[in-house]
């Protein structure tokens, strides 16, 4: 069985300061992850992905995240949020078939 | 490419009645995905489909929810009798995959039940 948990619900930030958002992962198979972003209104869009290969992933919009697989991790950082980055943010872990479970999603408010 | 479309957009029924969700996913994208998010919680899956065939079915979902995708093409998603409980999020996705791959999913922007 796979699942995510997502440690914040929600993390207010500053305009131009860095983040940190937290994913932890259980699989008992391969381990495919992903961030999703949701903005208010829209469609959930990918930020990044890990397959395979180097454990640094970046993604859009200036986002990487980091897999551990010692600590069963996948966060997710930015060095300098916009206003633009309020939104919430889901961590993934996919079967091999593509089919995503979701964590509970973190919320952030970016303000100035 | 238009993305992923979801009609309607908004869905208000009394309970005890059925609604119908369609799902066009991108053109040509072969795997098609439904997932369900309620307020404070991930999407959460329902079903997915491969062209035509429905690969699996959520044991979360009752047997009052029915999912067809007849010519591989859109998508309906049925729920009969609804309940107060089923008030949610639905969301539809694709992606085109060659064999049994990971590739990310493109998401529609939902339709939001609500039964009073």
């Amino acid at each position: 069985a796979q699942s995510v948990t997502q440690l914040d619900s929600q993390v207010p930030v500053f305009e131009e300061a860095p983040v940190e958002l937290r994913c932890n992962y259980s699989s008992s198979v391969s381990v495919y992850l992903f961030w999703y972003v949701q903005y208010p209104n829209q469609g959930l869009q990918l930020l990044l992905k890990y397959l395979s290969g180097s454990t640094l992933v970046k993604g859009i919009n200036g986002f990487e995240a980091e897999f551990n697989k010692s600590q069963t991790s996948f966060h997710l950082r930015k060095p300098s949020v916009h206003i633009s980055d309020t939104a919430e943010y889901f961590c993934a872990v996919s079967d091999s078939w593509g089919k995503l479970q979701f964590g509970a999603g973190t919320q952030v408010v970016v303000t100035p | 490419d238009t993305g992923v479309s979801q009609d309607p957009r908004h869905k208000i029924t009394k309970r005890g009645q059925n609604v119908t969700f369609r799902c066009d996913p991108i053109s040509e994208h072969n795997r098609l995905y439904w997932y369900r998010q309620t307020l404070g919680q991930g999407p959460e899956f329902l079903t997915y489909f491969q062209n035509e065939a429905q690969l699996e079915k959520s044991r979360l979902l009752s047997d009052r929810f029915s999912a067809e995708r007849p010519k591989g093409s859109f998508s309906t998603l049925e729920i009969q009798r609804t309940e107060q409980g089923d008030s949610a999020m639905y969301l539809c996705a694709s992606s085109f995959v060659a064999g049994a791959g990971i590739e990310k999913l493109f998401f529609g922007s939902g339709t939001q039940l609500s039964v009073l």
